[in-house]
Formats: C-alpha cells, structure tokens, sequence
C-alpha cells in the first residue's frame, strides 16, 4: 500500500471545464517562476514562466498568475482536455541557477 | 528545437557496478543540470555547470561523479550505488541562470 506522505494532492476537474492549480512559493526574493507540466514516466514538460515584474502572463490556453504580496502562483488551464492529465510542478529562482520544485499537484480530467 | 536527450532510458546496474548516464543539448545553452526524482515527489537539484564548470554541487555523496566534457554533453558516473539511489534521473539545461530550463526524458534507474 501507499504511505502517508507520499500522496500527491489531486484536482479533478471534468472535461471541457477550466482548471486552477496553486502553488505557494517559499523565497520573497524569487523573481522567475516556471510551471512544468510531468506525464506519467517523462521529464517534465516546460509550459509557461513569469518574471517577477509581471502579474499575468497568456500562453495558448493556459494562464499564469503571481501574487508577490503572498507569495502565491497559479496555473489555469481553460478547457481541460484529457491530455492535460499529469502532475503539475511550479518551480522558482532568485537569479541562480537554483530552480526549486515545489511538491506539485496530479490533474484528473474527468470524461 | 528544445529537446534535451538522455541515454539510456532505463539501467538496471549492481551495486559494484560503474555506469555513465548521459545528457546531450544543441540548443547553445550555457548552464546544464542533474536533478534526481523519486516517486510522486518534485524533482531534487544535485549539481549544476554553468560555462562548463561545475558551479553547484547539492552536497551529493561521492558515488555521483558529474562530468561536463563541453558545453553540450554532460555526463553522470556512477559507482558503488545504493539501492536507495534508485530513481528517474533527470537531466535539463537553459541558456542561463533565470531563464527557461528544458528537461530531458530522464534515465530510470533501479540499483539492485
């Protein structure tokens, strides 16, 4: 069986609607920001970045949205589809070469 | 072109044995990465090259050995491995510090 610690949080979502996934980061003075997307048995999969001096960023269906007052990064992917199923990782610098995970989130996109 | 390519896919190697994983890059970058990946957990940073020389080291035990013979490859020996080190090794590189960073498929390696 499975140990405590090691379950990933989960977001369902149906298909066709939009998902949010959130990621608190831990460094104040972090000033780039990456979500990866990480299918099942692959790296991960650049999606889109932010740079600190920017609140919103668009990509092709897909949203990024950073909260410096709180620390707080989101990904919103609109019209969840199938092959939008995969753990989700933000991960921030502070201008090294650091790039620090945060612990991710698995989507299920219900059919 | 983005793609950053690990051999091999999977290793399977004894814990006497000595084996190299591999990562290669064309993209120019300048800064190149291992990170190690155990299961449902975000990938954990181990060493960085930067301009081929090795800039970060994770304190990561000795048995690891990175090698960056130009700025295009760079390698990872293995020696004496613990079956605890069993996990996805994952290679990524980007053009510099702050700046995208692209990920290979990763090389599964099981100790045994």
């Amino acid at each position: 069986g499975e140990s405590v610690g090691l379950h990933l949080p989960t977001l369902s979502v149906q298909e066709g609607d939009n998902s949010i996934i959130n990621c608190a980061y831990s460094n104040s003075a972090s000033d780039y920001f990456i979500w990866y997307k990480q299918e099942s048995g692959k790296g991960p999969q650049f999606i889109i970045d932010i740079r600190s001096n920017m609140d919103k960023r668009q990509g092709q269906r897909v949203t990024v949205l950073l909260n410096k007052t709180v620390k707080h990064l989101s990904l919103q992917i609109a019209a969840t589809q199938p092959g939008d199923s995969a753990v989700y990782f933000c991960a921030e610098t502070f201008g090294t070469y650091k790039y620090i995970f945060g612990t991710g989130t698995r989507l299920k996109v219900l059919a | 072109d983005t793609e950053v390519t690990q051999t091999p896919k999977h290793l399977v190697m004894g814990m006497t044995n000595k084996k190299s994983l591999k990562c290669e890059q064309h993209m120019g970058h300048r800064a190149m990465y291992w990170y190690k990946q155990k299961a449902k957990k975000p990938p954990e940073l181990m060493f960085v090259y930067s301009y081929e020389k090795l800039s970060i080291n994770e304190s990561v035990p000795s048995r690891f050995s990175p090698e960056c013979p130009n700025s295009s490859l760079l390698n990872l020996h293995l020696h004496a491995l613990q079956p605890e080190d069993s996990a996805l090794y994952l290679c990524a590189s980007s053009q510099d510090a702050g700046t995208e960073a692209f990920f290979g498929q990763g090389t599964r390696l099981t100790v045994v």
